[in-house]
């Protein structure tokens, strides 16, 4: 296991269609992360989870947006009714089991999305 | 509201020379910091993570200074290669919250 993998790496959808993308964290971490990035900004927090429980969601997490983590391992992210706004490269990340205190997320390659 | 902001968006460099790339938060609370590199088309890579019991902590060619009295966070980047030639981010978290809170980056550029 080389790192976290995303997929896909870019999508193009038309405006009102449903879009899921993939994560598989470092399979040792237990936390996996979505954050939503647009372009020159920093990333932006969306969703947590630990294994298979979703622990904490931003306020960016608009209710076309749901993740699911059902096994504790891959997570999907999935956007409906896709609106030109959700353009953006989506991120995951993974971290280890450390207990209370934080450690360094694991950043996969994102999934461009664009919406037309 | 919590914000993690960088003082400059772009910083020129001659190859070989030394960066600094400064980063202010907001937040008295946070207890934990991290820079990313992030080249263009990739996820963000990790470069080097600091607690907040700590003022000072050295990777391979990258120092993090932490000053939680003004707080300020620098990343220091000796013998600056081409290589080096990416956005950086600093980020913050702190205990009891695990997602993290980013700036907008600075670009690093490296002339030969």
């Amino acid at each position: 296991d080389t790192g976290v993998s995303q997929d896909p790496r870019h999508k193009i959808t038309k405006r009102g269609q449903n879009v899921t993308f993939r994560c598989d964290p470092i399979s040792e971490h237990n936390r996996l992360y979505w954050y939503r990035q647009t372009l020159g900004q920093g990333p932006e927090f969306l969703t947590y989870f630990q294994n298979e429980a979703q622990l904490e969601k931003s306020r960016l997490l608009s209710d076309r947006f749901s993740a699911e983590r059902p096994k504790g391992s891959f997570s999907t992210l999935e956007i409906q009714r896709t609106e030109q706004g959700d353009s953006a490269m989506y991120l995951c990340a993974s971290t280890e089991n450390s207990g209370t205190a934080n450690t360094e997320a694991f950043f996969g390659q994102g999934t461009r999305l664009t919406v037309v | 509201g919590e914000s993690v902001g960088l003082h400059l968006p772009t910083l020129s460099v001659q190859e070989g020379d030394n960066s600094i790339i400064n980063c202010a938060y907001s937040n008295s609370a946070s207890d934990y910091f991290i820079w990313y590199k992030q080249e263009s088309g990739k996820g963000p890579q990790f470069i080097i993570d600091i607690r907040s019991n700590m003022d000072k902590r050295q990777g391979q060619r990258v120092t993090v200074l932490l000053n939680k009295t003004v707080k300020h966070l620098s990343l220091q980047i000796a013998a600056t290669q081409p290589g080096d030639s990416a956005v950086y981010f600093c980020a913050e978290s702190y205990t009891g919250r695990r997602a993290l809170t980013f700036g907008s980056g600075t670009r690093l550029q490296v002339q030969p």
